[in-house]
């Protein structure tokens, strides 16, 4: 299947600092890519949908000046955390779908582990 | 607000036997139908999609939906303690190319 890498696995960083994830489509084009963040027990809660070349679409309560997204390429997609704190510590999943054909699935990267001290 | 629902668990079955996860979705022009499975501390990995009526057939697994109920099902045949995992059921809505909603999922164990 489609591969998805998705760096750093983990990181932790301090209270104030901006961390950035890289989320990379390696055989396939992605127009479009997906950020989804995880809590402990809880499900895949979409946080927003990264677009190529234009801005990225944010679920309502998803602060977009902090959850910076950049999609420069068909396969690459970059979530910046600025001045995180430790509410923002959860496991960060990008997906990606595509472009060039498939039937819908998302295919998902290994996932960030961030945790704010 | 489109919702994914299914019962958390944890469901338990024996070795061998075979484990029925549910889940029901509200956005009734839903279209896309998939099941992933995560181990912890892992990022969901594609079991199944459905697309139409009836089941679907891959090896152990067997995934049914009914677009009438609004119900998809997925069925593991031989059960195996790797089966252990949570089973997230995602829906894609219309217009297709719009991100997976995700259900709770269901935690399933699998004893020897």
């Amino acid at each position: 299947g489609a591969v998805v890498s998705q760096h750093p696995s983990r990181v932790i960083c301090k209270s104030g600092t901006s961390v950035k994830i890289e989320c990379r489509s390696l055989d396939f084009q992605a127009t479009t890519m997906f950020w989804y963040r995880q809590f402990p027990k809880q499900s895949l809660m979409l946080m927003a949908t990264s677009n190529e070349g234009s801005k990225a679409t944010y679920e309502q309560g998803v602060e977009k000046d902090k959850f910076l997204i950049n999609h420069a390429s068909l396969t690459l997609s970059t979530l910046t955390v600025t001045s995180a704190h430790p509410e923002d510590s959860s496991f960060y999943i990008c997906s990606a779908r595509n472009a060039g054909g498939g039937t819908g699935e998302l295919f998902f990267g290994e996932g960030s582990r961030l945790t704010v001290l | 607000q489109k919702e994914v629902e299914q019962n958390s668990g944890p469901l338990s079955v024996p070795e061998g036997a075979i484990a029925s996860l549910n889940c029901t979705y509200s956005d009734r022009v839903s279209q896309s139908f998939f099941w992933y499975r995560q181990y912890s501390g892992k990022s969901p990995e594609l079991i199944m999609s459905i697309y139409s009526n009836g089941d679907k057939e891959d090896g152990r697994f067997t995934a049914q939906l009914n677009k009438a109920s609004q119900y998809v099902s997925l069925l593991i045949r031989d059960s195996q303690p790797s089966d252990s995992a949570t089973y997230l059921c995602a829906v894609m809505t219309v217009p297709a190319g719009t991100a997976l909603i995700f259900g709770k999922g269901t935690t399933l164990s699998v004893s020897s």
